[in-house]
């Protein structure tokens, strides 16, 4: 099993609808990301976290709201999307400087 | 402004080819990492370098820290298909790991 858990893998939605995408950790790590991925933007940070009572944001987090409901799980929430949050989302833990990747959760908003 | 230059954007060779590819910046870093991305997952570390001017190996891949901590490259020798994929640098100072553009690499057999 993987050791971090990104669900859904892929979603297909549409403008206004709410959308959620999970994350969840076997690592036993504190810190928890969420990079936002875009052909020829790279990795972009949306939101993170350095233990369940702290949530900051990142470079591009409006339109995004995230919940860190244990030390394990950090979900992403759209409230409304629209078509360019359609995008490639990458879950990440850390305990000191690397990074550990989910497979990405790829979304689509029409 | 972009905080990390990575070029080229894109490479396409021939197995058995030698490349470079480079992250630039006018800033500098305690430490740089570099990942490769394959097609359908998530980004995989592949190297830390701290101190400049150090050079680290792994297998193929040799990995270099400019001396003044601004620049790195990424040497593979005798390119595989299996080195196929996205590779990216990254840095972090007081903030968390923010990530050049990345080099998409290509390598035909």
């Amino acid at each position: 099993d993987a050791d971090v858990t990104q669900t859904p893998r892929n979603r297909i939605t549409k403008t206004g609808k709410r959308i959620m995408l999970e994350c969840s950790q076997t690592k036993g790590h504190d810190r928890m990301y969420w990079y936002r991925q875009d052909p020829g933007l790279g990795l972009r940070l949306i939101y993170y976290s350095f233990d369940v009572k702290d949530i900051n944001k990142g470079e591009i987090s409006d339109g995004y709201s995230v919940s860190r409901q244990a030390q394990a799980k950090f979900s992403l929430s759209l409230e409304s999307a629209i078509p360019n949050q359609t995008a490639l989302y990458f879950c990440a833990t850390a305990d000191t400087g690397e990074l550990f990747f989910g497979e990405g959760s790829r979304l689509t908003v029409l | 402004t972009q905080l990390l230059e990575q070029s080229p954007q894109f490479l396409s060779i021939q197995e058995g080819e030698n490349l470079t590819v480079y992250c630039n910046s006018s800033s500098v870093f305690s430490s740089l990492q570099w990942y490769r991305q394959e097609p359908g997952e998530g980004p995989v570390l592949l190297v830390t370098v701290v101190t400049g001017g150090e050079v680290k190996k792994l297998k193929r891949l040799t990995f270099q820290f400019g001396d003044a901590r601004k620049d790195s490259s990424l040497h593979i020798t005798a390119a595989q298909p299996g080195d196929t994929g996205l590779y990216l640098c990254a840095v972090s100072g007081n903030t968390p790991l923010v990530f050049g553009k990345g080099t998409r690499l290509s390598v035909i057999a």
